[in-house]
């Protein structure tokens, strides 16, 4: 069974760079058509995209995170991360990762990772 | 401002049938892009409830059933049960393969 976990700080402070990592198991992160990506859901609130990734490093972004986020993969480590800059209270939010086809179900999560930003 | 939009709340008594609207544009679900469906119970990760329109995953009851036409998209459940209180969210695509979602409906049963 495919199980995805988020990993990351908990607490970052206003303007820092937030990282957080999804470890994959029970499956390999380079297969084929399968994309690789991040939700966000802020506290009280709906679920954001944030973007995807495939194993050969091609990525997709929210425009609206765009000019902030940075995604990469290490298929050595079934891994794939997240770094989003300049942070603030607004960037508060679970993260989950997920697995999905181009265009297809969201159909695997993690748990999700509750970052908060505060100083 | 979530690119799907569906009502911020439906209820219903138990063994009622409930409908969650999810309504898009020519850019998303009027495209041809397939809408799915996913249930957040207080707490929990989104669990997926119904994929490409209409097909429910192993282990989700009948009571639950989607259907698409033009630029929307519903969520139908039947026979409401108080263990369906919780969240319900849409979820589509954009021509650039950005992932799009309503901004969540919760369902009440009274």
């Amino acid at each position: 069974q495919l199980q995805l976990q988020e990993s990351g700080p908990g607490l970052v402070k206003p303007s820092e760079t937030l990282s957080l990592t999804c470890t994959v198991s029970g499956g390999s992160i380079a297969t084929s058509s399968y994309y690789w990506g991040w939700i966000r859901q802020p506290p009280g609130k709906g679920l954001d995209w944030i973007g995807s990734i495939y194993y050969t490093g091609i990525t997709y972004y929210n425009p609206s995170l765009k000019s902030r986020v940075t995604f990469s993969v290490d298929t050595s480590k079934n891994q794939f991360s997240l770094k989003l800059n300049s942070v603030t209270a607004a960037d508060t939010a679970v993260y989950y990762c997920v697995r999905h086809l181009r265009y297809g179900t969201l159909d695997y999560w993690g748990q999700g990772t509750l970052l908060t930003v505060s100083s | 401002q979530s690119v799907l939009t569906q009502p911020p709340s439906v209820s219903g008594a138990p063994g009622q049938r409930v409908t969650i609207s999810c309504t898009g544009s020519s850019s998303n679900i009027g495209a041809g892009y397939d809408v799915h469906w996913y249930q957040q119970l207080p707490g929990a990760a989104p669990k997926l409830l119904i994929f490409r329109n209409t097909n429910r995953p192993s282990g989700v009851p009948d009571r639950f059933s989607g259907s698409k036409s033009g630029t929307s998209a519903s969520l139908a459940i039947t026979g409401l049960q108080a263990e369906d209180e919780g969240d319900y969210y849409c979820q589509s695509y954009d021509s650039s393969l950005s992932v799009v979602f309503g901004g969540g409906t919760k369902l009440t049963a009274l």
